[in-house]
């Protein structure tokens, strides 16, 4: 069975510091997929970045970079120079080959706090 | 380009009712989702749909729960007795493919009384 498993329920940062949010998995799956979203108050999902399982590099996109080590089962999303904006809800999420065929689950997330 | 499109935005109902909800993918998108978020929690997968074809529904409580896409474009998601367990945020997402990146509407939220 899959399962994801975010074990921050709440985390704080000052603002322009890094911060890392923690992600961990678990799948038998040969192949899948890992994501991370943004959901601010609003409530809309927001696509941050995606690592997929034969990835050799990690996976970059502007501020976010996902620290992905696939022998502990570990997708972090780590978020440079915080903004204020970036105040939100974080879901880790992955798309493996289940019965059904690129099911997707996801973590109860994680809430960030950036202070000014 | 425009964005997964959903509404309504707010529903309040008592329960016993029946409530639909609609959403309209991004243009070119065959892969259509439903989650159901309740407060608090991560999104979980309702049904996905590929064109006008079901790829999964193992989530979906088909005692109360319906949801189609006639035309492999927009769907509905049909609620029909309304529990008060069922408030939540409905979220729908679409994809180029299975494969693909979901990107997600902003959402139906629902408050069963």
């Amino acid at each position: 069975a899959q399962k994801i498993t975010q074990t921050q329920p709440g985390m704080f940062v000052q603002e322009k510091e890094a911060v890392t949010l923690d992600c961990t998995y678990d799948t038998s799956d040969p192949s899948y997929g890992l994501f991370w979203y943004k959901q601010p108050s609003s409530g809309e999902m927001i696509f941050l970045i995606y690592q997929g399982s034969y990835d050799q590099q990690n996976a970059t996109e502007g501020r976010y970079s996902l620290n992905f080590q696939k022998a502990r089962k570990s997708a972090n999303l780590v978020i440079s120079a915080s903004q204020l904006g970036d105040s939100a809800m974080y879901f880790c999420a992955m798309r493996g080959l289940g019965s059904g065929g690129f099911k997707t689950i996801f973590g109860a997330g994680t809430r960030l706090f950036v202070k000014a | 380009e425009a964005g997964v499109a959903q509404s309504p935005r707010y529903k309040i109902i008592e329960k016993r009712q029946s409530v639909a909800f609609w959403c309209n993918p991004i243009s070119g998108h065959a892969t259509l989702y439903w989650y159901q978020q309740i407060l608090g929690q991560g999104p979980k997968l309702l049904i996905q749909f590929q064109n006008n074809g079901v790829v999964d529904d193992s989530q979906l409580p088909k005692d109360r729960f319906s949801a189609e896409r006639l035309k492999g474009v927009d769907s509905t998601l049909k609620i029909q007795p309304a529990k008060l367990e069922d408030s939540a945020v409905y979220l729908c997402a679409s994809s180029l493919s299975l494969a693909e990146t979901q990107y997600f509407g902003p959402g139906t939220r629902l408050l069963v009384l």
